[in-house]
């Protein structure tokens, strides 16, 4: 099916540890972006991508970081894991011109002990 | 800096009664989106509305959007159990790729 493909749904860490959340989408849009939900505070941009090769900070992106090698793939990292990274992370997808919106993935649940 | 606010934060109803969330934002933007996210789920769009004066409605929800105030409103006509979820408004600015989000109004539709 057609949409956007986020791995791990679940995933727990030690403090320090490194892991790659990855995301991927089938529908060749150009924009591509990463969020995380935490309670009561919506959801925050951490990077961004307008294409293949272009990646750029959001609103929260001290100790995350991003390539976008491909259309189809933007890889969020996570180098070196605290426990106010536990959150869910949700990528995010749309064409250009964003006439049905923004596509989300199921998300990834993040906890760091 | 873009900033989406919403309210109510939190709405409890009866079903059969008629409620309005508001969203507020303070830049410039022709584009507004609504999603609706289910406990432990991602986000479901919902609405997507384009251009000063857009006018969406599916089933019990309609949404407006005023470019000019700045302001969207999600409708809810004749509340039902099933519409019990937390509502989301966004915004992307007219060159779009990312959304800013409002902190979401978590509905409950009590019987």
């Amino acid at each position: 099916n057609a949409g956007v493909t986020q791995t791990p749904k679940f995933q727990v860490l030690k403090t320090g540890q490194s892991m790659t959340l990855q995301c991927a989408q089938d529908m060749n849009h150009e924009y591509m972006s990463w969020y995380r939900q935490d309670p009561g505070m919506g959801l925050r941009l951490i990077h961004y991508s307008v294409g293949a090769g272009i990646t750029d900070q959001g609103e929260v992106p001290n100790g995350y970081n991003v390539s976008r090698s491909t259309t189809e793939d933007f890889p969020l990292r996570l180098l070196s894991a605290a426990p106010s990274q536990t959150s869910v992370y949700f990528c995010a997808s749309s064409p250009v011109d964003r006439v049905r919106g923004y596509t989300f993935g199921s998300g990834t649940r993040l906890t760091v002990v | 800096e873009l900033k989406v606010e919403q309210n109510p934060l939190f709405l409890s109803m009866q079903e059969g009664k008629n409620y309005t969330i508001y969203c507020n934002y303070s830049t410039t933007s022709d584009r507004l989106y609504w999603y609706r996210q289910d406990p432990g789920k991602s986000l479901e769009s919902l609405f997507v509305l384009l251009s000063n004066g857009a006018v969406k409605q599916e089933g019990r929800l309609m949404a407006s959007l005023d470019t000019k105030a700045r302001l969207s409103t999600l409708h809810i006509t004749a509340a039902v159990h099933d519409l019990s979820a937390t509502y989301f408004c966004a915004v992307d600015l007219t060159s779009g790729s990312r959304l800013t989000f409002g902190e979401g109004t978590q509905l409950t539709v009590n019987p």
